[in-house]
């Protein structure tokens, strides 16, 4: 299977720290993408990273792919309480099809 | 654009009924994907669609399963009969781009939570 496994499954931090996920998949892939999803709610895009980048930036976000490795690090830098959700990457392969980590359950204290 | 619309929000039936989730993806939008998440198996793909035709189904569980997309703005997940197991929430996402359109973002919608009794 391709699905991505992210590391930790579950994280918790106080308000200003950094948090850093994981996410580790199997085959070649297009592109990698994170998402966040709040308690009952959609997925929601973050950032994209193609297969040939190493990293990226957006906002406090940061995104780092090493291809060599198959693996993938998410960091938010000076997390919010309003951070708190559920972290999904996903990796979109040769033939446009996607597949979903089992995401990280980040909890930024107040 | 209000974003996909995904109807009902819930949906509480019991075993044996007929369920039909419904999704309005994105105006303009060419890809169309049905999602499931459960605590146990996580996000699933269950089947996804390019211009109104399903490209890979290989993710639908079983023949009680079955999706359409008989136009670009508008498709449908059926379950029949349902199960306690197909119990979830039931997610639909849309995009644009693909393939030689290059990466997609993909645009979720609220989700219907299933319910089988």
């Amino acid at each position: 299977s391709q699905q991505g496994e992210e590391d930790p499954q579950a994280l918790s931090i106080q308000e200003g720290e950094n948090a850093t996920m994981n996410c580790s998949y199997k085959t070649s892939i297009n592109n990698l993408q994170w998402y966040r999803q709040n308690s009952g709610r959609g997925l929601v895009h973050l950032i994209l990273i193609r297969s040939n980048e190493r990293e990226k930036h957006s906002g406090r976000l940061r995104v780092t792919l090493d291809t060599s490795k198959k693996s993938s690090s998410l960091l938010i830098t000076a997390s919010r309480a309003a951070d708190t959700a559920s972290y999904f990457c996903a990796t979109e392969d040769n033939f446009n099809k996607f597949y979903f980590g089992s995401g990280t359950k980040l909890n930024v204290k107040p | 654009d209000a974003g996909v619309i995904q109807s009902p929000r819930h949906e509480v039936t019991e075993m044996g009924q007929e369920v039909t989730l419904r999704c309005k993806p994105i105006s303009g939008h060419n890809s169309l994907f049905w999602y499931r998440q459960t605590m146990m198996r996580g996000l699933e793909l269950l089947i996804y669609f390019n211009n109104n035709v399903p490209i890979d189904d290989s993710g639908m569980p079983e023949d009680r399963f079955s999706a359409k997309m008989p136009n670009a703005s508008f498709s449908t997940l059926k379950i029949q009969p349902s199960e306690p197991r197909d119990s979830a929430v039931y997610f639909c996402a849309s995009s644009f781009g693909g393939g030689a359109g290059g990466p997609n973002e993909q645009f979720f919608g609220p989700g219907t939570r299933l319910t089988v009794l």
